[in-house]
């Protein structure tokens, strides 16, 4: 089975801190996607990779950056945290597998509660 | 672009009773079509999917939903609904190129009522 683990369920920070989020998959996908998740928006894409170092934003990127140093963990920066970005935060992974067989499949982590004061 | 609209943000049932959860999105492209499920306090599991192939497709615990193209739908339905079938249902499209980024409707919150 895939795992998906991300570093805290729960996480206070005060506005201004730099935060880190971090998620570990188990599978060797290649793909990994930071979204959050907010009441009455549904999920929204903040990055993604499709490899280590590589990196592309997503629909809502402004504040974040990411990190992708190995294969199996990807990172999600807040610079400066803000209470706007008070949310819950869901880390999945991806994986084409066997050349042209996708597996179609994204798995998700538990996710972050993060609340910023 | 690709976007997904889920009718209803919050939809209640009885036990027993036909649940039917709304789904219509727009694509450009042939989409790659999702449900998931999140139960209090976990992530997302994978309920069902259409990539290609039979419109009708089932998925687990009891549930089916249909592609249909020329409505843009993609409904997720059971017979019967179950308590532990509570939770909050999200539908998603992806095109079918690279990484999959999958653009999500806002979900809607099922309660089951006893």
């Amino acid at each position: 089975d895939v795992k998906v683990t991300q570093s805290s369920r729960y996480l206070v920070k005060r506005t201004g801190e730099k935060v880190f989020l971090e998620c570990v998959q188990d599978m060797d996908h290649e793909n990994m996607f930071w979204y959050r998740q907010d009441p009455g928006l549904g999920l929204r894409l903040i990055y993604f990779s499709y490899d280590v170092k590589m990196k592309e934003k997503g629909d809502i990127p402004e504040g974040y950056s990411v990190s992708r140093e190995k294969k199996e963990r990807f990172s999600l920066i807040l610079e400066s945290a803000s209470t706007n970005q008070t949310s819950m935060y869901l880390c999945a992974s991806y994986a084409i597998a066997g050349g042209a067989i996708r597996t179609d499949t994204q798995y998700f982590g538990p996710g972050t509660r993060l609340t910023v004061l | 672009a690709q976007s997904v609209t889920q009718l209803g943000s919050h939809v209640s049932v009885s036990e027993g009773a036909l649940v039917l959860l709304r789904c219509n999105y727009s694509s450009s492209v042939p989409p790659y079509l999702f449900w998931y499920v999140q139960y209090p306090n976990q992530g997302l599991q994978l309920l069902l999917k259409y990539t290609t192939g039979a419109t009708l497709v089932k998925g687990i615990n009891g549930f089916e939903a249909e592609f249909k193209k020329s409505e843009t739908s993609f409904h997720l339905t059971k017979p019967s609904a179950h308590m532990s079938d509570a939770a909050e249902y999200f539908c998603a499209v992806s095109d079918r190129r690279g990484a999959q980024k999958l653009v999500f409707g806002q979900g809607t919150r099922l309660t089951i009522n006893p």
